[in-house]
Parts: structure tokens; C-alpha cells; sequence
């Protein structure tokens, strides 16, 4: 069974430019997070997907980000216009039910560099 | 403020001994608290999970403590070997009942042959 995949899994732009990054969850997983770990720093949570719905957006930093999730399978978050803050490896997680267990399936991420 | 601490010094141990590592927190009430994996390059891969009514977990030879008076987990590494060698990050729900795990910035793990 596949895993969680990310694309791209590097970026390098150039400030006021725009990124957009996928995540293809695991088949069947209705819960999608987004997650961002800025240098020095740790792992922080942006946003939550109940298949297609937003189920917390807590940690979006600004309206620069935008999630979606149509149809409840892949997702992508664009960023727009991206400023040197955003630097940073954007992780995507699924996970099947977030009772129980909840344990979440991360992908390898996408390094994202604002120049 | 609230804080998950986690020591930000790599741990490093010979081959064979067990590897002990700590997560600290401060002002938080969590339901359960998480430890993962995570190699370069890669995303964190789920370890274990221990409730605030559990005392003790294991998972082959892993074993992971949770003390919600002391407000710390540590996690065991029993016969270490080279391939543990990665950094370990203590995650915990920060608000009792949450399914989103609150991350600590992990703490690099060297196992030497």
C-alpha cells in the first residue's frame, strides 16, 4: 500500500511568488493535516480535512495560505504571495479515524525556500 | 506559557545499552501523549501512544513512561542498535481530548557501533 506522497518534495522561489504544494493522502483515509516545521523550530500544525471539509484551520499563519481538498482525496495548499517566512518543510499526514489510536501516516515533505 | 521540552543535545550511546530519552511539559493537561521517528529527509513515522491512565507502555524494545505529576514521558530504547539512530519527537494533545498532537522539537539519537 502506498504511503503518503508529496509533490514537489523541493521548491525554491523567489519572494512574491507562488507556491502550490500536494499531498495525496493514503486511499481511504478521510483525515488529511497539514503541518510546517520552520528551522530551529518544531513541528506545527496548519490545518485539518474531514474529507473535503475544513475541519480546523487554527494554524493557518495568514491569508497568504490556501488549502482545499475538492472531492476529499488530494490536497494542495498554495501560498501567495509567498514572503521569506514561509521557508520552511511543509508535511502533509492522513489518518483513518482521529479517535482511538490516531495515529497519523506523514509524508516526506516539501522544503520550501523563498529567496 | 505552555512548553514541551525536549533536550535539544544529541544523545549519543554504544551499541547494546538502552537509550533513555525525555519529554518535559508545562501547562498542559494532555489525554495521551505520542513519540515519533523521524529520519533526515523524511516525515515522523508514529511510534507509540500511552493515555494519561496508563503508567507504562511497550512495543518490542521500546518502552515508554508517562507521568502526569512529574508532567513527563520518557521512552526507552532497549538494545540499542546503529539503526536507531535518528532524532525522536515527543508529541502530545494539548487539550485533553484534541486529535491535533502539539510537537516538541525532538532530540537527535546516535547509537554508536
Amino acid at each position: 500500500e502506498a504511503g503518503v506522497t508529496q509533490f514537489p518534495s523541493h521548491s525554491v522561489i523567489e519572494k512574491g511568488q507562488t507556491v502550490t504544494l500536494r499531498c495525496d493522502p493514503i486511499s481511504g483515509h478521510d483525515n488529511l493535516y497539514w503541518y510546517r516545521r520552520v528551522m530551529g523550530k518544531e513541528i506545527k500544525f496548519l490545518l485539518h480535512f474531514v474529507k473535503e471539509s475544513k475541519q480546523d484551520e487554527s494554524g493557518m499563519p495568514n491569508n497568504r495560505f490556501l488549502a482545499e481538498r475538492t472531492g476529499g482525496t488530494y490536497s494542495t495548499l498554495k501560498v501567495q504571495p509567498a514572503e521569506l517566512e514561509d521557508s520552511g518543510v511543509y508535511f502533509c499526514a492522513s489518518s483513518q479515524d482521529r479517535r482511538g489510536n490516531n495515529e497519523q501516516f506523514f509524508g516526506p515533505g516539501t522544503r520550501l525556500t523563498v529567496l | 506559557s505552555q512548553k514541551i521540552e525536549q533536550n535539544s543535545e544529541a544523545l549519543n550511546i554504544q551499541e547494546g545499552k538502552t537509550a533513555t530519552l525525555t519529554c518535559n511539559y508545562t501547562n498542559y493537561s494532555p489525554a495521551y501523549l505520542q513519540w515519533y521517528r523521524q529520519d533526515p529527509g523524511r516525515g515522523p513515522v508514529f511510534l507509540l501512544l500511552i493515555r494519561e491512565n496508563e503508567k507504562e507502555k511497550r512495543k518490542e524494545r521500546l518502552k515508554v513512561t508517562f507521568d502526569t505529576t512529574l508532567k513527563q514521558s520518557l521512552f526507552h530504547i532497549t538494545a540499542s542498535q546503529p539503526a536507531d539512530s535518528a532524532t525522536y519527537l515527543c508529541a502530545l494533545d494539548p487539550s485533553g481530548g484534541s486529535y491535533i498532537p502539539t510537537f516538541g522539537r525532538g532530540t537527535s539519537l546516535i547509537v554508536h557501533p
